[in-house]
């Protein structure tokens, strides 16, 4: 199992531009999250998805989008870069019981918008 | 309001010695369960710990164990005989079973440096 995979791994995007974070998982999980990581600071949550076709927005969803077409990919859309979009991006996935259900991480992406 | 309170922004331990990295949180829900996860400078968000609510004994993963207070509502890490690779930051994080989003609450964590 490869786990959770995100590409790219790092990425400068100029502002105005846009672009998308891929994250893919092969573990069959339901759950999916985004976050984001500013330098010295915790986890913000963006964006997450209970299933495929079903997302809801988390504390800092301005500025992004998603989608979960399947069970495997969420994809999350920066659109009209800004420079306080730069941070290290982590996408993550669990499954459902009540019981456990830690979440498993990707490697991360680092964004910097100039 | 729902919350996790990690208080030691950083702390330092000498390598072989254990440390206990504090952790409190609130919330009203009856059942939750406890993360502890472990970002080395590399960058990558490691699960160590899982603890449940109604859990009667602390969790325990190899030389990481939970000390788990449920009238205090703490849920500390212990690492027993630190090691250099030990040296990360340490998050903790909550996660309330009421409801279906199954999200996690973050500490802002604390920083760990392994002295050899």
């Amino acid at each position: 199992n490869a786990g959770v995979t995100q590409t790219p791994k790092f990425r400068i995007l100029k502002i105005g531009q846009s672009m998308t974070l891929q994250c893919t998982q092969d573990m069959n999980h339901n759950y999916m999250y985004w976050y984001r990581q500013d330098p010295g600071m915790g986890l913000k949550l963006i964006y997450y998805s209970v299933g495929a076709g079903i997302t809801d927005k988390g504390e800092v969803p301005n500025g992004y989008n998603v989608s979960r077409s399947t069970t495997e990919d969420f994809p999350l859309r920066l659109e009209l870069a800004a420079p306080s979009q730069t941070s290290v991006y982590f996408c993550a996935s669990s499954y459902g019981g009540t019981r456990g259900g830690e979440q498993y991480f990707g490697p991360g992406t680092r964004l910097t918008v100039t | 309001a729902q919350k996790i309170t990690q208080t030691q922004p950083g702390m330092f331990v000498q390598e072989k010695e254990a440390v206990t990295l504090d952790c409190t949180y609130d919330t009203s829900d009856p059942s939750y369960g406890l993360f502890w996860y472990k970002q080395p400078s590399s960058g990558e968000m490691i699960f160590l710990i899982y603890q449940g609510s109604y859990d009667q004994q602390n969790a325990t993963e190899g030389r990481y164990s939970l000390n788990f207070q449920k009238a205090r509502k703490s849920a500390n890490l212990v690492i027993s005989a630190s090691q250099l690779g030990d040296s990360a930051m340490y998050f903790c994080a909550m996660r309330p079973n009421a409801g279906n989003n199954r999200k996690l609450i973050w500490g802002l964590g604390t920083s760990l440096a392994v002295n050899p």
